[in-house]
C-alpha cells in the first residue's frame, strides 16, 4: 500500500515569491494534517481537514496560506509571497476515519527554503 | 495551554538502555502521550503512545515508556540500543476533543547518538 506522498520534496524562493505544495493522503483515510516544523524544532499543526471540510485552521496564517482539499482527497497548501520565516518542512500526514492522533500516517516532507 | 519540553541531545553506546525525558503540561484530564522518530528522509514514524488513564506503562518491541502522571512526565525507554536508533525521536501529546485524539501538539525533539 502506497504511503503519504508530497511534492515536491523541495523549493527554493525569493521573498514575495509564491508556492504550493501538493500531498496525496493513504487511500481511505478522511483525515489530513498540515504541520510547519522549522529547523530543530517539532511539527506545529497548521490546518486539517475531514473530508473536504477544514476542521482547524486556527494556526494557519490566512493572510498569505491558504489550504483546500477539494474533493476529500489529495490536497494544496500554497504560501502567496513567501517570507525567510516561512523556511522550513512542511509535513502532511492522514489518518482513518476517527484513528485517532497515534495513527497518523505522515509524509517525507517538502523542505523550503526562502531567501 | 498545551507544552511539550524535551532535552536536545543525548547519547549512548551500542547495547545500552537509552531513557529520553519529556515534561509536559495539560489541563485536560484525558490525553494521550506518543512517541515518533524522525528519519533522515522527514518521515516521522509512530513508536508508542501512552493512554492518561493506563496506570501500566506501555511497551512495543523495544521501546518502553515510563510514566509518571503525577509529575506530567515520561520517559521513552530503549534497550539494547544500536547505531541505528540515532535520529531525533519526538514527544508528543494529544488531549481528548470531541473529535478524539486528532490534534498533536509536539516538542522540540531530542537528538540521540548512539556509538558503536
Amino acid at each position: 500500500e502506497a504511503g503519504v506522498t508530497q511534492s515536491p520534496r523541495y523549493a527554493v524562493l525569493q521573498e514575495g515569491q509564491a508556492v504550493s505544495f501538493w500531498c496525496d493522503p493513504i487511500s481511505g483515510h478522511d483525515t489530513l494534517y498540515w504541520y510547519q516544523q522549522p529547523r530543530d524544532q517539532g511539527p506545529q499543526l497548521l490546518v486539517y481537514f475531514r473530508d473536504e471540510a477544514v476542521i482547524d485552521n486556527s494556526q494557519l496564517p490566512s493572510d498569505r496560506f491558504s489550504a483546500v482539499r477539494p474533493k476529500g482527497t489529495n490536497s494544496t497548501l500554497k504560501i502567496q509571497s513567501a517570507k525567510q520565516g516561512d523556511t522550513a518542512t512542511y509535513l502532511c500526514a492522514s489518518s482513518f476515519p476517527w484513528g485517532g492522533a497515534y495513527e497518523q500516517y505522515f509524509g517525507p516532507g517538502t523542505r523550503l527554503t526562502v531567501l | 495551554a498545551q507544552r511539550v519540553t524535551q532535552v536536545q541531545s543525548t547519547g549512548s553506546s551500542q547495547w545500552g538502555e537509552v531513557t529520553l525525558d519529556c515534561s509536559y503540561e495539560t489541563s485536560e484530564y484525558s490525553y494521550l502521550i506518543l512517541w515518533y522518530r524522525q528519519l533522515f528522509s522527514g518521515e516521522m514514524v509512530f513508536l508508542i503512545y501512552q493512554p492518561s488513564f493506563d496506570t501500566q506503562n506501555q511497551r512495543s518491541g523495544h521501546y518502553s515508556v515510563v510514566f509518571q502522571k503525577s509529575f506530567k512526565s515520561i520517559s521513552l525507554v530503549i534497550s539494547a540500543s544500536q547505531p541505528e536508533d540515532s535520529g531525533t525521536y519526538f514527544c508528543a501529546l494529544s488531549e481528548l476533543s470531541g473529535y478524539g485524539n486528532e490534534k498533536i501538539t509536539f516538542g522540540a525533539g531530542t537528538k540521540l547518538t548512539i556509538k558503536p
